[in-house]
């Protein structure tokens, strides 16, 4: 099983705040990994895969980098819209796991 | 475009076998070589991936739930579904099915309750 650490779990920002989220795994994944969004009472989206990719349809202020161990989600100027929680996911190895997810807050 | 939407009982009684449904509309199960899988999320945590189907037939499930998990393809009727097996308060979680392995669509989610 391919561990995940997500970091931080909260994070309080501001309109406008430039925010990163960073994601660990227990081991090399290359760049199979997604990063979701969910808001509360609905599905998650996805906004990222392949580590980097966007997603069709998720604004470009979204972006991801990294590979092998060690992942970053950033959002660059970050609207209202954006408080929600934020979770990544391996899909290199079975079982396909998630991060603990990080709940993006109004300060 | 594709829609998928979960269905079945909102109320299991412990011991009792958990089934679920979820239809995709808007285009068949058997084209494009997606996986297409269950993930359940307890309430006010995270999410825990429990098994995929292949159009093939193919399966593969979390080994953390293997023992009672079966999932099953119907293309006939473009649906695939889950059962859970022995289910106990544990158990107790919203349910959503989702296609891909980055998940790109998902169903809207169901509660299901395992209460007496």
């Amino acid at each position: 099983v391919i561990w995940m650490t997500q970091s931080p779990s909260l994070l309080s920002a501001s309109t406008g705040d430039r925010v990163t989220i960073s994601c660990r795994m227990s081991q090399g994944i290359s760049s199979y990994l997604a990063w979701y969004q969910q808001k509360p009472g609905k599905a998650p989206e996805l906004l990222i895969y392949a580590a980097s990719t966007l997603q069709s349809g998720v604004p470009s202020r979204f972006s991801g980098s990294g590979s092998g161990t060690d992942f970053t989600l950033t959002i660059s100027c970050l609207q209202s819209e954006d408080f929600a929680t934020y979770y990544c996911q391996q899909y290199y190895s079975f079982p396909w796991t998630f991060g603990q997810g990080t709940k993006v807050e109004i300060k | 475009q594709v829609q998928l939407q979960e269905s079945g009982p909102g109320l299991v009684k412990p011991s009792q076998t958990l089934s679920l449904t979820c239809t995709v509309s808007g285009g068949s199960i058997s084209s494009g070589g997606y996986y297409w899988s269950w993930i359940r999320q307890h309430p006010g945590k995270g999410l825990e991936w429990i098994g995929y189907i292949y159009y093939s037939g193919s399966t593969y499930y979390n080994p953390s739930l293997k023992s009672r998990v079966t999932i099953s393809v119907d293309t006939s009727k473009n649906q695939f579904s889950l059962k859970l097996s022995s289910v106990t308060a544990a158990d107790t979680a919203v349910y959503y099915c989702a296609r891909g392995q980055a998940f790109d669509i998902w169903g809207q989610g169901t509660m299901v309750t395992v209460s007496s």
